[in-house]
């Protein structure tokens, strides 16, 4: 119930295309979802976060989609660029438990030049 | 400001040396995360403190492992006796108290045990 499932495992996007990551969850107690991205030997860096009392988040080229009922989110990157490239992140917290992050298993994303 | 720091960045220890690794969270962040990550992986709770209270130490692999925050700020992450299962990066992240949630986390520090 803890587990937050992440796909796909990894992504090639021509520039200037459409990026999408999915990630599904079980646990309703769930009451926040964010993003991050991780470059090589850099910590994770917060991208976008949704709670679930919206179904659509947008900064920038970074869009969230959120579906409460399916128990389902995903990011969008809009106009992909080569700097975009970098393994993404979701996860997934609750109060209840104290705020730890609960990721899932990251999308090596390659944007292609 | 400047935001979570870590040090080392690299360790080398020889199996079953002991290891001390040290974050130096965000000023005035009162919640404070330990993550593992392994190659390839999600990072993994280990422990949260708030301010030098440890409020949850679920995710602690063994009893090997020991994490303390005495005066609310710096943490330290000790790893007794490494193992080889040891090996992978430890990543510190802190948090403004209350409400919000969002996570800022450091560069990692990463454990090579041979």
């Amino acid at each position: 119930q803890q587990q937050v499932k992440q796909s796909p495992q990894s992504l090639i996007v021509q520039k200037g295309g459409i990026s999408i990551i999915n990630c599904a969850y079980e646990n309703t107690a769930f009451d926040y979802f964010p993003w991050y991205q991780q470059f090589p030997g850099k910590g994770p860096a917060l991208l976008i976060a949704i709670r679930p009392d919206v179904s659509e988040k947008k900064e920038g080229r970074f869009t969230i989609s959120f579906n409460k009922s399916a128990k389902q989110f995903s990011l969008h990157i809009m106009d992909s660029q080569p700097g975009d490239s970098a393994t993404y992140f979701c996860a997934a917290s609750t109060m209840e438990y104290g705020n730890k992050l609960v990721f899932g298993a990251g999308t090596i994303l390659r944007v292609k030049s | 400001g400047a935001g979570v720091s870590q040090s080392p960045r690299y360790k080398v220890a020889k199996r079953g040396q002991d290891v001390a690794l040290r974050c130096d969270p965000i000023s005035g962040h009162v919640s404070l995360f330990w993550y593992q990550q392994a190659l390839g992986q999600g990072p993994e709770f280990l422990t949260y403190f708030q301010n030098e209270a440890q409020l949850d130490k679920s995710g602690l692999p063994s009893d090997r492992f020991f994490a303390e925050r005495p005066e609310g700020s710096v943490s330290t992450l000790k790893i007794q006796r490494t193992q080889q299962e040891d090996s992978a990066v430890y990543l510190c992240a802190s948090s403004l108290q209350g409400a919000s949630y969002e996570q800022y986390f450091g560069p990692g520090t990463r454990l090579t045990v041979t």
